[in-house]
């Protein structure tokens, strides 16, 4: 069963305007929440988290939100630029004497179109 | 180089053979994972090392699928008698503790 879910598969959106991924989990566990971002031939490179007890972490760009309630957290990009291009997984984790044993969505493929 | 190194990039190899995949983590980072990513799916954990122990291998699908790091460094992941449903890309990542992981750009196995 998928703990982390990224129910829609791509996004398609213009340069310049906000590009909203979203992801769900399931598992009221976890703790500690990240963005990853990947190119085709390379691997997922770290963009952003977010701690349970938090609502909002954002950094430049990009701000993550997380609903506990909802059990949803979503990636606002914006503005949008065509080097975003990209597979984003959402992933999350368990705190388990440091381990980052991480639990991955599917991904989604953002395409930022000039 | 400054990142996670994985070799070699790509791995084709007949079902029933040994492979062996290398990561070589950025130095320094005490904490290195693998996972395996399949076709059209995200990555799924296999096994974390801290040090040269293998803290959690809970990942490892069967005993066919063995990882070790000697020296706190390096780390190896073997799989015996391969079969066709172990292709995917093997992803390494290093970490210093509680810090988000570094990814390698995997290695491509394709079992035929």
């Amino acid at each position: 069963d998928q703990q982390v879910k990224q129910n829609s598969p791509s996004l398609s959106v213009q340069e310049g305007r906000i590009s909203i991924l979203n992801c769900d989990y399931t598992n009221s566990m976890f703790d500690y929440f990240l963005w990853y971002k990947k190119y085709p031939a390379e691997g997922p490179t770290f963009l952003i988290s977010i701690s349970s007890i938090k609502d909002k972490n954002e950094d430049g760009r990009f701000t993550v939100f997380l609903n506990k309630s909802a059990k949803h957290l979503s990636l606002h990009i914006v503005p949008s630029q065509p080097g975003d291009s990209a597979v984003y997984f959402c992933a999350a984790s368990v705190y388990q004497g440091g381990s980052e044993k991480l639990v991955f969505g599917k991904g989604m493929k953002l395409t930022v179109n000039p | 180089g400054a990142g996670v190194s994985q070799t070699p990039s790509n791995k084709v190899t007949e079902k029933g053979k040994y492979v062996e995949l290398r990561c070589d983590p950025i130095s320094g980072h005490t904490a290195l994972y693998w996972y395996r990513q399949s076709l059209g799916q995200g990555p799924e954990f296999l096994i974390y090392f801290q040090g040269t122990g293998a803290a959690d291998d809970s990942g490892l699908p069967n005993d066919r699928f063995f990882a070790v790091r000697p020296e706190g460094s390096v780390s190896t992941l073997k799989i015996q008698r391969t079969e066709r449903g172990d292709s995917a890309v093997y992803l390494c990542a290093s970490s210093l503790m509680n810090s988000p992981l570094h990814f390698g750009n995997g290695t491509r196995l394709t079992v035929t």
